[in-house]
C-alpha cells in the first residue's frame, strides 16, 4: 500500500518563476493537507482540502499562493513569483476523512518537496 | 488559535536510557495529540498518538501521557537505541482548529552509544 507520494522532491527555481508541487493522497484517503517547514523550524499549516473543495486556507499566505485538489489527479500546491522567503520544506499530508470512523482524522505525510530559490 | 509549546528543544541521552519530551497546548477543546518523528531529509512519521477520552497509551518502547486539567502531554522512550536519533514533532488537533494540526517546534533527540 503506497504511501503519501509527493514530487518533485527537490526543485529549484529562480526568483520570479513558478513552482507547482504535486501530492499523490494514501490510496482511499480523501483529504489533503499541505504544511511548510522553514530550515530549522517546525510544520506550519497552510491548506486543507477534499476532492475538489478547500476546506481551510487559513494558513495560506494571501498573495503568489494557491492550492487544488481536483477530482482526479494530485493535489497542486502553486506558488507564482517565487521569492527567496519560499525557501523551505513542503510536506503533503492525507487523512481518510470518513466521517464516525476512528483514526478518521490521522495525517499521513509524504516525504516532501524541498524548494530552493535561487 | 492554538499554541503548542514543547521542551526540550535538544536532548542528548546515553543508549539505554530514558527520553521524555514534554508538549503544553492552549485550545482545552483539542482532542487528538499525535507524536511524529523526522529523520535528516525524510518526512514526519507518525509514532504515536492519543486522544483526550485516554489519559495514557503505550507501544512497545514508547508511551504517551495526556493530562486534560492541565493540557500538558509527553512522550516517553525507553531503552533508546541509536536508531531513535530523530527530531521529535507534538501536534494537537481539534477544538477551534478544526482538522488542522499545530505543531510544537521540535526535540532534536540524540543518543550516544
Amino acid at each position: 500500500n503506497a504511501g503519501v507520494m509527493q514530487n518533485p522532491r527537490h526543485l529549484v527555481r529562480r526568483r520570479g518563476q513558478e513552482a507547482r508541487l504535486r501530492c499523490s493522497p494514501m490510496k482511499g484517503h480523501s483529504h489533503v493537507y499541505w504544511y511548510r517547514q522553514l530550515p530549522e523550524e517546525g510544520l506550519k499549516f497552510m491548506v486543507y482540502l477534499q476532492k475538489e473543495n478547500i476546506i481551510d486556507e487559513s494558513g495560506m499566505p494571501k498573495e503568489r499562493f494557491s492550492a487544488e485538489f481536483p477530482k482526479e489527479g494530485p493535489s497542486i500546491l502553486r506558488i507564482q513569483q517565487v521569492v527567496r522567503g519560499d525557501s523551505a520544506a513542503y510536506f503533503c499530508a492525507s487523512s481518510p476523512g470518513l466521517a464516525g470512523v476512528k483514526g478518521a482524522d490521522t495525517q499521513y505525510f509524504g516525504p516532501g518537496t524541498r524548494l530552493t530559490v535561487l | 488559535g492554538e499554541n503548542v509549546e514543547q521542551h526540550p528543544s535538544t536532548l542528548s541521552v546515553q543508549e539505554g536510557d530514558s527520553a521524555v519530551i514534554k508538549c503544553t497546548y492552549s485550545d482545552s477543546a483539542s482532542n487528538y495529540f499525535p507524536w511524529y518523528k523526522q529523520e535528516l531529509g525524510k518526512g514526519p512519521q507518525l509514532i504515536i498518538d492519543i486522544r483526550s477520552n485516554v489519559g495514557e497509551k503505550k507501544d512497545q518502547r514508547i508511551a504517551v501521557t495526556l493530562n486534560k486539567t492541565a493540557k500538558h502531554f509527553s512522550l516517553h522512550i525507553t531503552e533508546t537505541q541509536p536508531e531513535d536519533s530523530a527530531v521529535y514533532f507534538c501536534a494537537s488537533t481539534g477544538g477551534a482548529a478544526g482538522n488542522k494540526l499545530t505543531f510544537g517546534g521540535g526535540t532534536r533527540v540524540l543518543v550516544k552509544p
